[in-house]
């Protein structure tokens, strides 16, 4: 089955510094792998997504992932933090069939003027 | 497009009551689904819906919980009869086709709470 950690739950930096949301992945067959981006009583917004095209894969607000099939990784980056970015963000990955999301339990990034 | 579009945004009954969630997908996608967010659980799929069809619904929680599509731009998600473990957040969600490469677009969630 296929899974996904994200390895911290609060990530805290200052406006302008760089940002590194990290996750790992679980799966048995190449995956595609989402970042979700959430605001306080807001829905689900869509940051990027990989579908073993490019491994470096760039999505909106400036954010960027990059698929690291040997780490078995998919880490959110950001070069310089807005206060914007305030949010909680969700690394998914979509299971074999295409028709289930499985989410990580988030990751509340704080940012700091 | 105005996207998926989810009513009502806050809910708020009584143990006991029928509750009942709506949900419109953006035109033209053909699969629905249904999630729950809560502290303690995150985010969870309920069940989906293929081109109006339910697909997977072994993360309905129990028989309270059932979910209806009877056309292409409407579904349902009713709880019946509602308990305070059912208070989170519900959303909805659709995509193009359903397959491991389409977005799936969210709605607004509809935050339940029964007292």
């Amino acid at each position: 089955a296929q899974s996904v950690t994200q390895l911290d739950s609060h990530v805290s930096v200052s406006e302008g510094t760089p940002v590194l949301l990290r996750c790992n992945y679980s799966s048995s067959y190449s995956p595609s792998l989402f970042w979700y981006v959430q605001h306080p009583n807001k829905g689900l917004q869509l940051l990027l997504k990989y579908t073993s095209a490019a491994t470096l894969v760039k999505g909106i607000n400036g954010f960027e992932a990059e698929f690291k099939k040997s780490e078995t990784s998919f880490h959110l980056t950001k070069p310089s933090a807005h206060m914007s970015d305030a949010a909680e963000y969700f690394c998914v990955v979509s299971d074999y069939n295409g028709n289930k999301l499985v989410f990580g339990a988030g990751t509340i990034l704080r940012v700091k003027s | 497009d105005a996207g998926v579009i989810q009513s009502p945004r806050h809910e708020v009954t009584e143990m006991g009551q029928e509750v009942t969630l709506r949900c419109k997908p953006i035109s033209g996608h053909n699969s629905l689904f249904w999630y729950r967010q809560t502290m303690m659980r995150g985010l969870e799929l309920l069940i989906y819906f293929n081109n109006n069809v339910p697909i997977d619904d072994s993360g309905m929680p129990e028989d309270r919980f059932s979910a209806k599509m009877p056309n292409a731009s409407f579904s349902t998600l009713k709880i019946q009869p509602s308990e305070p473990r059912d208070s989170a957040v519900y959303f909805c969600a659709s995509s193009l086709a359903g397959a491991s490469t389409d977005t799936q677009y969210f709605g607004p969630g509809t935050r339940l709470t029964v007292l």
